[in-house]
């Protein structure tokens, strides 16, 4: 399978400790997006990376949540001292962009849920 | 900033058409998306449009009119299958061009 691959598919957590989520894109794109979503909502942005370099993170975005990308390629989303509120589904996307503005199909993985308990 | 409207929920019967509305206000357009998620799944990508008028893909449509800040998701022929969660996206200049989401309409297709 080629798309977009996400580990765990579930965690469950006790609040305050930390969590990391994996997502391998597809490999020829060079965008990779973090999304949350929760129940009844749309998949909210949290950041994204052109290639390993992050070039935007959503102003909401507690600090406790920091992401990588190394090499560009696999990217990983931390959540220190999880809170009850981080309960939610992260979904992660990859697409392939000509130019900043320009479109790209978003592909998404099947997501990581966190239960924060 | 950046705002996206569409109703909550649609019901519609199998075989009959359906149209998703969606409005939307934006400092900068760069296109409108749309996608799907079925309960427990990935959204997947239905349409886009970057310029007014209608695209056509297969069953589903999309149209857009940038004066109105409007567009819209016409599903023709509808499928039990359809039932699923109707997204549509924007992308933002003020969070770095990345995809905003609107909150989704909830397709509920019967017999």
């Amino acid at each position: 399978d080629t798309g977009v691959s996400q580990n765990p598919r579930h965690k469950i957590t006790k609040r305050g400790q930390n969590v990391t989520f994996r997502c391998d894109p597809i490999s020829e794109h060079n965008r990779l997006y973090w999304y949350r979503q929760t129940l009844g909502q749309g998949p909210e942005f949290l950041t994204y990376f052109q290639n390993e370099a992050q070039l935007e993170k959503s102003r909401l975005l507690s600090d406790r949540f920091s992401a990588e990308r190394p090499k560009g390629s696999f990217s990983t989303l931390e959540i220190q001292r999880t809170e009850q509120g981080d309960s939610a589904m992260y979904l992660c996307a990859s697409s392939l962009v000509k130019d900043r503005a320009g479109f790209g199909e978003l592909f998404f993985g099947e997501g990581s849920r966190l239960t924060v308990l | 900033g950046q705002s996206l409207e569409q109703p909550s929920e649609v019901t519609a019967v199998e075989g009959a058409i359906v149209q998703i509305n969606c409005t939307y206000q934006t400092s900068g357009f760069y296109g409108l998306s749309w996608y799907q998620q079925h309960d427990g799944g990935a959204p997947t990508f239905l349409s886009y449009n970057g310029l007014d008028g209608l695209e056509e893909t297969g069953r589903f449509s999309s149209f857009l009119s940038r004066s109105d800040s409007y567009g819209y998701l016409l599903l023709q022929e509808l499928q039990m299958k359809d039932s699923a969660s109707y997204f549509c996206a924007l992308k933002a200049p003020d969070s770095g061009y990345a995809l905003n989401f609107g909150k989704g309409t909830s397709l509920l297709v019967t017999p």
